[in-house]
């Protein structure tokens, strides 16, 4: 039973470019979450997908947008990267709108020069 | 969203008990207590998670006095393995945003 898996693994964009994460959530999920942590920080959250609808979103401008597929994959873009860009954005997945708990990847490095 | 406060950092040695203590003071009565755990490199993942009272699992226990303004993590005969950063979050199961904070960060000695 493969668990949440992610891709790319490492990623490097330079200023102003754009980019774009994936997530496969764990088998069964529906949910699909993203996170952004910075280096020596707690994750942080930047928005929610279920039933291909964001349904919450944290603290993160508009240059961030996702999308989920209706196979309940999703995706993570962020335009005009910015140096403060740089982190491990990680997804979570759970099961219905309000999991009990979830299952992270292992992440996305991103590194912005 | 009720806000925790943790210690930055513990150490302890192998085949000790570790307890993590969390206050979280404006805990509303909805809210549940979790815990994760994160490896370097490595998304976080999920320990144990409780109301009042105290819970078990295979990994941990959870104790949850009764006005909940804190928590204790409880890590039994810690290994090296056991070395990470332990998260204490608080919120609904109605609400699907995990509020992290710094996080203890637990170094685990020979």
């Amino acid at each position: 039973d493969a668990g949440v898996t992610q891709s790319p693994t490492h990623l490097i964009k330079t200023r102003g470019q754009q980019v774009t994460l994936r997530c496969s959530p764990k088998s069964g999920h529906d949910t699909v979450s993203w996170y952004q942590q910075a280096l020596g920080q707690g994750p942080q959250f930047i928005f929610q997908y279920y039933e291909e609808e964001e349904r919450q979103r944290g603290n993160f401008p508009d240059r961030f947008s996702g999308h989920q597929f209706p196979n309940y994959s999703s995706e993570l873009n962020v335009n005009a990267l910015l140096l403060g860009d740089s982190a491990l954005y990680l997804c979570a997945s759970g099961m219905g709108a309000a999991p009990y708990e979830q299952y992270f990847g292992p992440g996305t490095r991103l590194t912005v020069t | 969203l009720a806000k925790t406060t943790q210690p930055i950092s513990m150490d302890s040695y192998e085949g000790q008990e570790v307890n993590i203590t969390c206050s979280h003071n404006n805990i509303a009565t909805n809210d549940y207590i979790t815990w994760y755990q994160q490896f370097p490199s490595q998304g976080p993942r999920f320990i144990i998670q409780g109301y009042k009272t105290k819970v078990t699992n295979e990994v941990a226990s959870l104790f949850i006095p009764a006005d909940r303004k804190s928590s204790t993590l409880s890590l039994p005969r810690v290994s090296l393995s056991d070395t990470a950063v332990y998260y204490c979050l608080v919120g609904s199961n109605a609400g699907n945003m995990l509020t992290f904070g710094g996080g203890t960060r637990l170094m685990v000695k020979p």
